[in-house]
């Protein structure tokens, strides 16, 4: 099984910062990954697939970049709207399709 | 609109059963793959099964396979998943996630959950 390991666990920034968030996976999986944004008491949403696509209707604030085994999910200017729990999956290797832990990107 | 809705979830006793029913609209749903993912309290988000759009294959997690069965009425645009021999483990919200993702431009991009229904809560406690 593909393990996901996302840094950093909370990130505080401010509206209008970049945001960083960082996705490793324990074995190579090409660029078969994807980020989801999960709002509180709310659905994930698909954010981005195949490493570095923006699913329709997503911003173009959102950008993803990364191969193999390092990921990354950038928003270039934060929104109030943006504060949420990312996740990142792998499918490269299923099943079982796999998460990461999640981080949380919370307003400073 | 493209639309997924859960229903079934509740309190349910260990090693009792429960089925979850999920209910499609706004697209062509026997042509889709789905899914069922689960998040328990404070946990990530783990995919529990799939079932492709004719139903004809299925797959598992190891943590329910053997207790969970995943099926689909395609007349009734429904996805279903019955669980048995439940565990305090198997506590989650569970959503149906559609698991056959297409481009704004219809092009087939490959097994991405999109879209996602607001999930039903099950709770195994005594």
């Amino acid at each position: 099984e593909i393990v996901l390991t996302q840094s950093p666990a909370t990130l505080s920034l401010s509206p209008g910062e970049r945001a960083t968030l960082s996705c490793r996976a324990s074995q190579s999986v090409g660029r078969y990954l994807a980020w989801y944004q999960q709002k509180s008491g709310q659905a994930p949403r698909l954010l981005i697939y195949d490493a570095s696509k923006r699913a329709t209707g997503i911003p173009v604030r959102f950008s993803g970049s990364g191969s193999e085994t390092d990921f990354t999910l950038t928003i270039s200017s934060l929104e109030p709207e943006d504060f949420a729990v990312y996740y990142c999956q792998q499918r490269y290797n299923w099943p079982p399709y796999t998460f990461g832990q999640g981080t949380k990107l919370e307003i400073k | 609109e493209v639309q997924l809705l859960e229903s079934g979830g509740g309190l349910v006793q260990p090693g009792g059963s429960l089925r979850l029913s999920c209910s499609a609209s706004g697209f062509t749903f026997s042509s889709y793959a789905m899914s069922w993912v689960r998040q328990g309290p404070g946990k990530r988000l783990e995919w529990v099964s799939h079932i492709i759009g004719s139903g004809g294959r299925t797959h598992y997690a190891d943590s329910v396979k053997g207790r969970f069965t995943i099926s689909r009425d395609n007349s009734k645009n429904t996805l279903y998943l019955h669980m048995s021999n439940l565990t305090a483990e198997d506590t989650a919200v569970y959503y149906c996630a559609g698991g056959d993702y297409y481009d704004a431009s219809g092009y087939y991009v490959g097994n991405w959950f999109d879209p996602w229904g607001p999930g039903t809560l099950v709770t195994v406690s005594s």
